[in-house]
């Protein structure tokens, strides 16, 4: 159980174009949905936090208005690169938590990978 | 401030040695760590969390809290522990979680 998808797995996009991203938790509701960024051979950096129906929290330095967050459903999140640029090419990873008692244990989809050229 | 340190980038041993990959956090609150773990080509996946004292896959992880440690520990490696290891530390009372820069653990035949 707890699975979580995310599609494309793979993309790549022209520069100025905007990318969405799906995050899909498949035998859950998610409550709790967090979008991270992995460079290469990095840990992870966590980007955002977005609660069901209510609006992404942004971590420090993350530009909220480039990396659009929606949480509309309790199985759904997504971002959107808005005007993508050469360096926001990297590997995104969402993971989603649910209230319970594993509440705190994070479910982790297999990652998109975005190339900007 | 909350900071989890993982001081070893690479860690290489040999099928059958002990296995420690070390993790040292920072917090002020009473700490609730993890340790997760990536497989080549797969996602990452919870492997242990201490306030569940378990082991899993012979790993066990004690929380220290004089030496503000989260070591993890496996008696004998085996080849298919090679993999990415991440120390977590999940953040105040919502569910994020620092994350320590992660060791990645090769097992040499």
């Amino acid at each position: 159980g707890a699975v979580v998808s995310q599609h494309p797995s793979r993309v790549i996009c022209k520069s100025g174009t905007s990318v969405k991203i799906e995050c899909r938790s498949l035998d859950f509701q998610a409550t709790t949905m967090f979008w991270y960024r992995q460079f290469p051979k990095q840990s992870l950096m966590l980007m955002a936090t977005s609660n069901e129906g209510s609006k992404a929290t942004y971590e420090q330095g993350v530009e909220k208005d480039k990396f659009l967050i929606n949480h509309a459903s309790l199985t759904l999140s997504t971002l959107t690169v808005t005007s993508a640029h050469p360096e926001d090419s990297s590997f995104y990873i969402c993971s989603a938590s649910y209230s319970g008692q594993l509440a705190y244990e994070q479910y982790f989809g297999p990652g998109t990978r975005l190339t900007v050229t | 401030a909350q900071r989890v340190t993982q001081p070893e980038k690479l860690l290489s041993v040999f099928k059958g040695a002990p296995v420690e990959l070390k993790c040292n956090y920072s917090y002020s609150g009473s700490p609730e760590l993890f340790w997760y773990v990536q497989y080549s080509r797969q996602r990452l996946q919870l492997l242990l969390r201490h306030i569940s004292r378990e082991s899993i896959k012979g790993f066990t992880a004690d929380l220290n809290k004089g030496e503000t440690s989260f070591h993890l520990k496996k008696p004998f490696a085996q080849e298919e522990d090679s993999a990415m290891y991440y120390c977590a530390l999940r953040r105040d009372s919502n569910y994020q979680l620092i994350w320590g820069a992660g060791t990645k653990l090769i097992i040499k035949p």
